[in-house]
């Protein structure tokens, strides 16, 4: 499977755990894209790499969110002092350069409780 | 941000009828772009629009971009009980940031 892939699916944390969730894009995708998507919603854009390079950050995105792209592949997003409001599915997307596509992995569903 | 609305919110409708829906936006757009999420799925890509009065077809679906470039539809014809699940459409102008609609579930009664 060439596609967009997510780990893990799901996560069940207490409030104030950190957790980190992993992307890996479609090889040769040089954009990867982090989205929170909660019930009833469209996704909501958090933030954009291009390659190792983070782009654009939503006002979404508090202090208690980073994201990683280090070596321009993989991309990790970390959210540090999970509240309950950060309960959400959690999507991972990539797109070719200078694409105006773009290729959703499966999502993680992350649950505060 | 930018605001996409979708209507309907939700549909109910017998296998084998056809369905409309559309999405309008507060802004222009370039690109527009039609996903299908099933529960517990990331949306999947069914149709990409990139010029205004463009019309495109994806086996029973079709979409077309609207020529005010703030708006854009999708039809699905002779429906079938796999097509249950949200449409969401989505809008960009750089491929940096891409905005959603509120999506709209689509459930077909066999």
């Amino acid at each position: 499977d060439t596609g967009v892939s997510q780990d893990p699916r799901h996560k069940i944390t207490k409030r104030g755990q950190n957790v980190t969730f992993r992307c890996d894009p479609i090889s040769e995708h040089n954009r990867l894209y982090w989205y929170r998507q909660t019930l009833g919603q469209g996704p909501e854009f958090l933030t954009y790499f291009q390659n190792e390079a983070q782009l654009e950050k939503s006002r979404l995105l508090s202090d208690r969110f980073s994201a990683e792209r280090p070596k321009g592949s993989f991309s990790t997003l970390e959210i540090q002092r999970t509240e309950q409001g950060d309960s959400a599915m959690y999507l991972c997307a990539s797109s070719v350069p200078g694409g105006q596509t773009q290729y959703f992995g499966p999502g993680t569903r992350l649950t505060v409780l | 941000g930018q605001q996409l609305n979708q209507s309907p919110q939700s549909m109910f409708i017998q296998e084998g009828e056809d369905v409309s829906m559309n999405c309008t936006s507060s802004s222009i757009f370039n690109t527009w772009l039609w996903y299908k999420q099933d529960p517990g799925e990331g949306p999947v890509l069914l149709i990409a629009l990139y010029k205004a009065g463009e019309l495109t077809s994806n086996g029973r679906l079709t979409a077309q971009f609207g020529i005010t470039r703030k708006d854009s539809f999708l039809n699905i014809s002779a429906s079938i009980p796999s097509d249950v699940g949200i449409y969401f459409c989505a809008g960009t102008n750089t491929g940096n940031q891409f905005y959603f609609g509120t999506g709209t579930s689509l459930t077909v009664i066999p």
